[in-house]
């Protein structure tokens, strides 16, 4: 299996775009995790989805942030509109199960809104 | 709640040397425990975790960690470091009697081992 993939590797946007951050996880993998990663704050749990389906978003910083996964290979998080302070890195995550198996990182994103 | 705090923000150590880097947390239950590595550039990645038994934990690239109930420790180990060792360690968590969470990383000890 080729891993986590993600794509872009990196985003360079302006103020006020919309920025779209795609993920494929680990063929078998029920469990999809979204993270952000920045010097002050570490890694943040944004979002996560078990089969599909969203299970806790309370980690999404507000309204400008949206993630989809509309089948088990596929997974979007969506900002609109962006803004500096979400300039970070963004990582995609799978794993097997929720409380027994380590999850599986991707590359991550690196995010720079001008 | 559950937390996990990695006390150092850096650890440095020469080549050939034992080197350690703390975990400490806080639970409801029982504790699953992680450790993660980082490489400049990269994602995450797996080193090793405690589940249950053995409280020593043997995982990747020669690092073993031991799990301590009395002290809330989850120390990452290795008895001999390597200049390619050094990374950002993370530390991560997950409370067995808490249902919905995922895992709480540490905010990660930076490891720098020089010749």
């Amino acid at each position: 299996d080729a891993g986590v993939i993600q794509s872009p590797r990196h985003e360079v946007t302006e103020m006020g775009q919309e920025v779209t951050l795609r993920c494929k996880p680990i063929s078998g993998h029920d469990y999809l995790f979204w993270y952000r990663q920045t010097m002050m704050r570490g890694l943040e749990l944004l979002i996560y989805f078990n089969n599909n389906v969203p299970i806790d978003d309370s980690g999404m910083p507000e309204d400008r942030f949206s993630a989809k996964m509309p089948n088990a290979s596929f997974s979007t998080l969506k900002i609109q509109p962006s803004e500096p302070r979400d300039s970070a890195v963004y990582f995609c995550a799978s794993s097997l199960a929720l409380l027994r198996n380590e999850q599986f990182f991707g590359p991550g994103t690196r995010l720079t809104v001008l | 709640a559950q937390s996990v705090a990695q006390p150092e923000d850096q650890v440095n150590v020469a080549e050939g040397n034992p080197l350690t880097v703390k975990c400490t947390y806080s639970v409801s239950g029982n504790p699953y425990l992680f450790w993660y590595v980082q490489y400049p550039n990269r994602g995450l990645q797996f080193l090793l975790k405690y589940i249950t038994g053995d409280n020593l934990v043997k995982g990747s690239y020669g690092f073993e960690a031991e799990f301590n109930k009395s002290q809330t420790s989850f120390h990452l180990k290795k008895p001999s470091a390597l200049v390619s060792d050094s990374a950002l360690y993370f530390c991560a968590v997950r409370d067995t009697v808490v249902a919905g969470y995922a895992l709480n990383f540490g905010k990660g000890t930076s490891l720098l081992v020089t010749p």
